[in-house]
């Protein structure tokens, strides 16, 4: 399973554009990159997910070079109800044949400020 | 259509004593999964089922047990709690569409062990 590595905490303020960057070093040809977010006593949602290149939703845009390595989420005017942790996922597809096992991580906290 | 539900949604329980937290999706999906979130902390995959009747450990399974009887139920069991054990406990299911792979959350069980 490829780990991901990310920051642990950042700071914006409101109006601002974020972009949370994610390392997975060995992520494997089948890999998908996928975003989650998670406010206080909730369970994580969804963002986005990709993978190669760019990817786009009403939400987020994900970012992802050539080589896969890593992956940048970035949100775009971030409001205080963007203040959350979000979690970078590496791992196959369902249904592929391969691993079902998904692991987070840390996640990263962003703070949104007036 | 509920999506993932689960209960209780709040347990107290002395230590020692054992109980059964019970995850049910309506989304026909094939993969289920149970992690823990201490305060502070990101999710841990305790157990994750890929279908009906086959269940895997995850990265902190010791201390538990889970059953996948149904396809739309996952079961997690604590035999003997201790107070390692306090903490919200989540529940996801996995389906996949045309373009993304997501996973589903429940609300999550906050487990108190004294």
């Amino acid at each position: 399973l490829a780990k991901t590595t990310q920051p642990i905490s950042m700071d914006s303020y409101e109006g601002q554009e974020v972009n949370i960057t994610c390392s997975h070093n060995n992520i494997a040809t089948n890999d998908y990159i996928t975003w989650y977010q998670q406010f206080p006593s909730q369970g994580p949602r969804f963002i986005i997910q990709g993978y190669k290149t760019k990817v786009t939703n009403e939400v987020a845009s994900l970012f992802i070079p050539a080589d896969r390595k890593s992956s940048t989420l970035s949100l775009p005017r971030v409001s205080l109800s963007d203040t959350a942790v979000y979690y970078c996922l590496v791992g196959e597809r369902s249904g592929s044949g391969g691993y079902n096992k998904l692991i987070f991580g840390a996640g990263t906290r962003l703070a949104v400020h007036p | 259509n509920a999506g993932v539900t689960q209960t209780p949604k709040f347990q107290v329980l002395k230590t020692g004593q054992s109980m059964t937290l019970q995850c049910a999706q309506d989304m026909n999906h094939n993969s289920m999964y149970w992690y823990r979130q201490d305060p502070g902390m990101g999710l841990r995959l305790i157990y994750y089922s890929a279908s009906e009747g086959t269940t895997d450990k995850g990265e902190v399974p010791d201390g538990y047990n889970v059953s996948r009887l149904k396809k739309q139920n996952f079961l997690l069991g604590l035999e003997s709690a201790a107070p390692s054990q306090t903490s919200v406990y989540f529940c996801a299911s996995r389906g996949t569409s045309l373009s993304t792979d997501t996973q589903y959350f429940g609300p999550g069980t906050r487990l108190t062990v004294l």
